[in-house]
């Protein structure tokens, strides 16, 4: 089974300034997906990037990016410029590339809940 | 873009009674759903795997006959909490796999909180 593990309960950043957020996981597959969703207070889950894991280069939405390291089972994601409407609680997300009854299945890391100070 | 929308949004109960909360893919066909409950600042921890058709595959610890199950068709999917109590009380978010949207990543209902009083 795979497990996402997030180290940061909270993290903090002054507005325009940059922030990572950690997610290490585990997982015996070779091909997989891996998400970062934010949750605002809404609570609506919002995709921020993906990856694949067969692509080699790290995947980048504007100011969202994030530094994978398949060797390592680690993907981090790098906000920069934060703004306030940045703050939230951010999960990491481990998705299997197989099809079958867990297609679509989602693991997710324990969040982390992050502020943007002006 | 694929959309799930879930229904209600918020939901406050009395103890003893049932809620049922619906999940629909609004322009794509889901053989497939997934419910999820979540705590205050914890995480989403998946509660079964709802399939057209057939049985809800639950995860371990997950009392089936306290959380039904019901997939009818291939755009609905229905969560009903039996004799809800107020240990209960949660959001309860589903999702549905990207299947035949050209998508990589699942797609969210709004989620719904559920007080039970």
């Amino acid at each position: 089974a795979q497990t996402v593990t997030q180290s940061q309960p909270e993290m903090s950043v002054q507005e325009a300034e940059t922030v990572t957020l950690s997610c290490t996981y585990d997982t015996s597959e070779s091909d997989y997906y891996l998400f970062w969703y934010k949750q605002p207070p809404s609570r609506q889950m919002i995709l921020v990037i993906r990856q694949e894991a067969y692509k080699q280069q790290n995947a980048t939405e504007n100011r969202f990016s994030v530094n994978f390291q398949k060797a390592a089972k680690s993907f981090s994601l790098k906000i920069s410029d934060s703004q306030l409407g940045d703050a939230a609680m951010y999960f990491c997300a481990y998705r299997s590339w197989a099809g079958g009854t867990s297609y679509g299945k989602l693991t997710f890391g324990q969040g982390t809940i992050l502020t943007v100070h002006p | 873009g694929a959309v799930v929308s879930q229904h209600p949004s918020r939901v406050i109960c009395k103890s003893g009674t049932s809620v049922k909360i619906e999940c629909r893919s609004l322009d794509f066909q889901a053989t497939t759903m997934f419910w999820y409950r979540q705590f205050p600042k914890q995480s989403l921890m998946l509660m079964a795997t709802s399939n057209e058709g057939s049985k809800a595959t639950y995860e371990q610890g997950v009392e089936k006959d306290k959380f039904l199950i019901n997939h009818a068709s291939l755009t609905l999917s229905t969560l009903t909490v039996t004799s809800a109590h107020p240990e209960d009380s949660s959001f309860y978010i589903c999702s549905a796999p990207p299947e035949g949207t050209g998508n990589t990543e699942a797609f969210f209902g709004q989620g719904t909180r559920l007080t039970v009083v």
